[in-house]
């Protein structure tokens, strides 16, 4: 069975701190992989995606994600924390057949000043 | 290239009516797909549609039902609504290149009384 788990359900940080949200995925063949950012009262924004190409992925709005298949995780990482980062994010992942995604139940960041 | 559009945005209904919601996807994509949003259930996928074909089904009761035209525009019709059915409703068009992320449309809040 194909399927994502986000570790942490809220993750709260300082301005400025390290984010990290993580994400593992279970797979029988090889993934595609993706964040997503969602605030308010709005629809799903795409981050960032891994297409099998490069292990690190950089993403809009500063975040990066590697990809570790030995570890089957995906987290996603942000150097400083921004008040505007404050929102919840989806891991989600596809496997090119038929098209359906499976996503992960999301993190709720919250970003201290 | 315009988003994804989703008609109406709010939706107010009483237990026992039916609602249809609309989905216009971006220009080209043919793939839609439809999720619920709720609080304590995450994102549920309810069914995609490709070239007016359903592909894909989640496991909702057959309350919930969509269909896809001959343009790639989508509905999803719930008929004798339940106060549990209030949710967001996203739905995600899919292009045919070979990077397959999902595109979100902003959603249609459905308040069931």
């Amino acid at each position: 069975a194909q399927s994502v788990t986000q570790l942490g359900s809220h993750v709260s940080v300082s301005e400025g701190a390290l984010v990290l949200l993580r994400c593992n995925y279970s797979s029988s063949v090889p993934p595609y992989l993706f964040w997503y950012v969602q605030y308010p009262n709005q629809g799903l924004q795409l981050l960032l995606k891994y297409t099998s190409a490069a292990t690190l992925v950089k993403g809009i709005n500063g975040f990066e994600a590697e990809f570790k298949k030995s570890e089957t995780s995906f987290h996603l990482t942000k150097p400083s924390a921004h008040m505007s980062d404050a929102a919840e994010y989806f891991c989600a992942v596809t496997f090119n057949t038929g098209n359906q995604f499976y996503f992960g139940t999301g993190t709720s960041l919250t970003v201290i000043p | 290239k315009a988003g994804v559009t989703q008609t109406p945005r709010y939706l107010i209904k009483t237990r026992g009516q039916q609602v249809t919601l609309s989905c216009s996807p971006i220009s080209g994509h043919r793939s839609v797909s439809w999720y619920q949003q709720t609080p304590g259930q995450g994102l549920q996928f309810l069914f995609e549609y490709f070239s007016e074909t359903q592909r894909n089904k989640g496991n909702f009761p057959g309350r919930f039902s969509g269909r896809q035209f001959s343009n790639s525009r989508s509905e999803m019709n719930v008929s004798t609504l339940e106060l549990g059915d209030s949710a967001l409703y996203l739905c995600a068009s899919t292009g045919t290149s070979s990077f397959v992320e999902q595109f979100f449309g902003p959603g249609t809040r459905l308040t069931v009384l």
